[in-house]
């Protein structure tokens, strides 16, 4: 079983609707926390980064922890097409330097 | 400024030749890593670098595997006997090293290494 799961999708939603996406994890070492969107053929973009359970907003984007259930989520509000990309969520162990990341979710954004 | 750039972009070898796939950091980025993405998987982590030393090489998949930063920038990925499952998406990132779980990871476009 891997330590980081992710629903790979695809994600399909019309474009201004709310994209929801989540990772679940296993090991309870893994105490920071990031979303990276990864357009095709392209490296991965760091969009949020967390170390806490709780909301973190910025923008469109909003990202909750919750490390009592091992869950993190993204969501993404006013959805374009231009936010169409594989998300890959990503997270370090307290006393790693590595990231360990799901296998991403891939999202379309319909005009 | 600049980004984390790679080269080439493509590379298409044949089983068993050697490959060596470059990574040119973010300048004053002392940090440097490198991951392998197989298709419709995530990055998974080979290496990383602090300065011209491996701190961490546990994500190399066997001997076949090396990787170098001499000067502490530029830093080389070598393969030997390529075989076709080291067929992926090589991807470098680069930090700057200063606190390494909060520091964020900037990638480079990637190499995608095609074996035959």
């Amino acid at each position: 079983q891997k330590e980081v799961e992710q629903d790979p999708g695809p994600l399909s939603v019309p474009e201004g609707a709310i994209v929801s996406l989540n990772c679940t994890y296993s090991n309870s070492a893994f105490q920071y926390f990031m979303w990276y969107r990864q357009y095709s053929r392209k490296g991965p973009e760091l969009l949020m980064y967390t170390y806490s359970s709780g909301n973190k907003e910025d923008g469109r984007f909003t990202a909750q922890v919750d490390k009592s259930s091992k869950y993190i989520s993204l969501f993404i509000r006013d959805s374009q097409p231009s936010d169409s990309a594989t998300y890959l969520c990503a997270m370090i162990k307290a006393a790693g330097n590595k990231l360990t990341f799901g296998g991403g979710t891939r999202v379309l954004v319909k005009p | 400024g600049a980004g984390v750039s790679q080269t080439p972009s493509n590379k298409v070898t044949e089983k068993g030749k050697y490959v060596e796939l470059r990574c040119d950091p973010i300048s004053g980025h002392t940090a440097l890593y490198w991951y392998r993405q197989s298709l419709g998987q995530g990055p998974e982590f080979l290496i990383y670098f602090q300065g011209t030393g491996a701190a961490d090489d546990s994500g190399l998949p066997n001997d076949r595997f090396f990787a170098v930063r001499p000067e502490g920038s530029v830093s080389t990925l070598k393969i030997q006997r390529t075989e076709r499952g080291d067929s992926a998406m090589y991807l470098c990132a680069s930090s700057t090293g200063t606190s390494v779980l909060r520091d964020t990871q900037y990638f480079g476009p990637g190499t995608r290494l095609t074996v035959l």
